[in-house]
């Protein structure tokens, strides 16, 4: 079967950096997406990887290894508003969403 | 990034009536609409693809009478939640996404409520 696993919560200091990981087994892949979640409201798209290595974009950098079905997420400089979930998700070869449960990560002063 | 209008953001109706909910792409031509269903602290499950001009693809476990999708135009799909009942409150997500596109754009989401 289909599986995205990501940690269910993660706590972090602001000003600080932290690393949310997603692995993950699919059929087929069509490249890996993070999208941020704040309660309530709807995703908003953050970072796609499709080929392997590290994709910075301001604070938040996303990394890809297919070979390991594995990616993170990396968010520098923390800031409070960056508390919500962090939600990884596969294209698989259908072109198909696989969406992991989502990280809730708390930003502590 | 492109833009997807999801309306209206908040229901609110009685057991037994049906609700609908619209969602328009307005910069771009949406050949493919996802509708998905939130409850709290979970993550994101897909109820339904559709294609424009198609009937919709439903996930399993999904009732199709229930849940009606139509995507008539390339700019609006809608779900319509027939005879609604308390359990069918949750928070409704469409996504759209282009013919040469990768990435799907969100609505801002509809938090259904029904009493």
């Amino acid at each position: 079967g289909q599986n995205i696993d990501q940690p269910t919560e993660m706590t972090a200091t602001e000003g600080a950096i932290v690393q949310i990981n997603c692995t993950y087994q699919t059929s087929g892949f069509n490249g890996l997406f993070w999208y941020q979640q704040h309660a309530g409201e709807a995703p908003t798209f953050l970072s796609y990887n499709v080929l392997d290595g590290l994709e910075e974009k301001g604070r938040f950098s996303s990394f890809l290894s297919r070979s390991k079905g594995y990616s993170y997420l990396l968010l520098k400089e923390l800031q409070m508003k960056d508390s919500a979930s962090y939600l990884c998700a596969v294209m698989d070869s259908n072109y198909q969403l696989i969406w992991g449960a989502g990280t809730k990560l708390i930003i502590k002063p | 990034g492109a833009v997807v209008s999801q309306h209206p953001s908040r229901v609110i109706c009685k057991s037994g009536t049906s609700v609908k909910i619209e969602c328009r792409s307005l910069d771009f031509q949406a050949t493919t609409m996802f509708w998905y269903r939130q409850f709290p602290k979970k993550s994101l499950m897909l109820m339904a693809t559709s294609n424009e001009g198609s009937k919709a693809t439903y996930e399993q476990g999904v009732e199709k009478d229930k849940f009606l999708i139509n995507h008539a135009s390339l700019t609006l799909s809608t779900l319509t939640v027939t005879s609604a009942h308390p359990e069918d409150s949750s928070f409704y997500i469409c996504s759209a996404r282009g013919e040469a596109d990768t990435e799907a754009f969100f609505g801002q989401g509809t938090r259904l409520t029904v009493v």
